[in-house]
C-alpha cells in the first residue's frame, strides 16, 4: 500500500522565482492537504483540496496556489519567493466528504515533505 | 486568530517515568483534538485523537480533554528513549468550516534519558 509522496524532497530557488511542489495522496485518499512548517514551528494549513476543488484556505497570500487533478494528485504552486518562505512543505491526505467525528476523515497522513531554501 | 498553545519545552524525563505533554487552545467551537508525534528530520504521525471530554487510553499512551478549561493533554507511560521527539497538539476547527482544517501547536521537544 503506497504512502503519501512528495516530490522533490529538496529544493533551492532564489528570490522572485516561482516553484512547483508535487503530492501523490495515499491509495484510496482523495483529499488533499497542504502545510508550511518552518523551523521550529507546528504546521501552518495553506490549503485543502477535495473534488479537485479549494475547499478550505489557511491565512496564506494569493501568492500561493494549488490543484488537485483527477487522479487525487496534487501540487503547490509558490509564485515571488521570498525568503520567507524557506520551510518544509508537507503534504497531508485524508478521506474526503466525512462529518463530525469522522475518524477516517480526521486521520492525515503526511508525506515526507519538500524541504524549500530561499536565497 | 484559532491558536494552539504548547509549551516547546525541552521536557526531559528519565526511561520509565511518565511524561505530561500539555495544550490550550482559544477556539470554543472546536471539536475534534490530535496528537502528532514528529521525530527530527521526519513528517509528523498520528498517534492519538479525542472527541470527548475525559481521558482515553491507547497502549501507553492517554490523552485527557477538558473542554471547559479548552485543555489537551498527553500522558506516556513508561518513556521509552524512542518517545524522544516533538509532539504536535492539533485542533480540528469548528462544525462551521468548510472541509477539514487542522491548526498545530508550535509542539513540546521531549527527551527521555536512559
Amino acid at each position: 500500500d503506497a504512502g503519501v509522496t512528495q516530490s522533490p524532497t529538496h529544493l533551492i530557488k532564489t528570490r522572485g522565482q516561482q516553484v512547483t511542489l508535487r503530492c501523490s495522496p495515499k491509495s484510496g485518499h482523495d483529499t488533499v492537504s497542504w502545510y508550511q512548517q518552518a523551523l521550529g514551528q507546528g504546521p501552518q494549513f495553506i490549503f485543502q483540496y477535495y473534488e479537485e476543488e479549494e475547499r478550505q484556505r489557511g491565512n496564506f497570500p494569493d501568492r500561493f496556489s494549488g490543484h488537485q487533478f483527477p487522479n487525487y494528485s496534487s501540487e503547490l504552486n509558490v509564485n515571488a519567493l521570498l525568503l520567507g518562505d524557506s520551510a518544509l512543505y508537507l503534504c497531508a491526505s485524508s478521506l474526503g466528504g466525512g462529518g463530525l467525528y469522522d475518524v477516517r476523515t480526521d486521520t492525515q497522513y503526511f508525506g515526507p515533505g519538500t524541504r524549500l531554501t530561499v536565497l | 486568530q484559532k491558536e494552539v498553545e504548547q509549551n516547546s519545552g525541552p521536557l526531559s524525563v528519565p526511561e520509565g517515568a511518565i511524561a505530561s505533554l500539555n495544550c490550550t487552545y482559544s477556539d470554543r467551537g472546536s471539536q475534534s483534538f490530535f496528537w502528532y508525534r514528529q521525530y527530527s528530520g521526519k513528517s509528523p504521525e498520528l498517534i492519538m485523537f479525542i472527541y470527548s471530554n475525559g481521558d482515553k487510553e491507547d497502549g501507553r499512551f492517554t490523552a485527557q480533554l477538558n473542554k471547559a478549561s479548552q485543555y489537551v493533554s498527553l500522558l506516556i507511560r513508561d518513556s521509552q528513549p524512542s518517545d524522544s521527539a516533538t509532539y504536535l497538539c492539533a485542533v480540528k476547527g469548528p462544525p462551521l468550516n468548510t472541509g477539514n482544517q487542522f491548526y498545530f501547536g508550535t509542539g513540546t521537544s521531549l527527551t527521555v534519558i536512559p
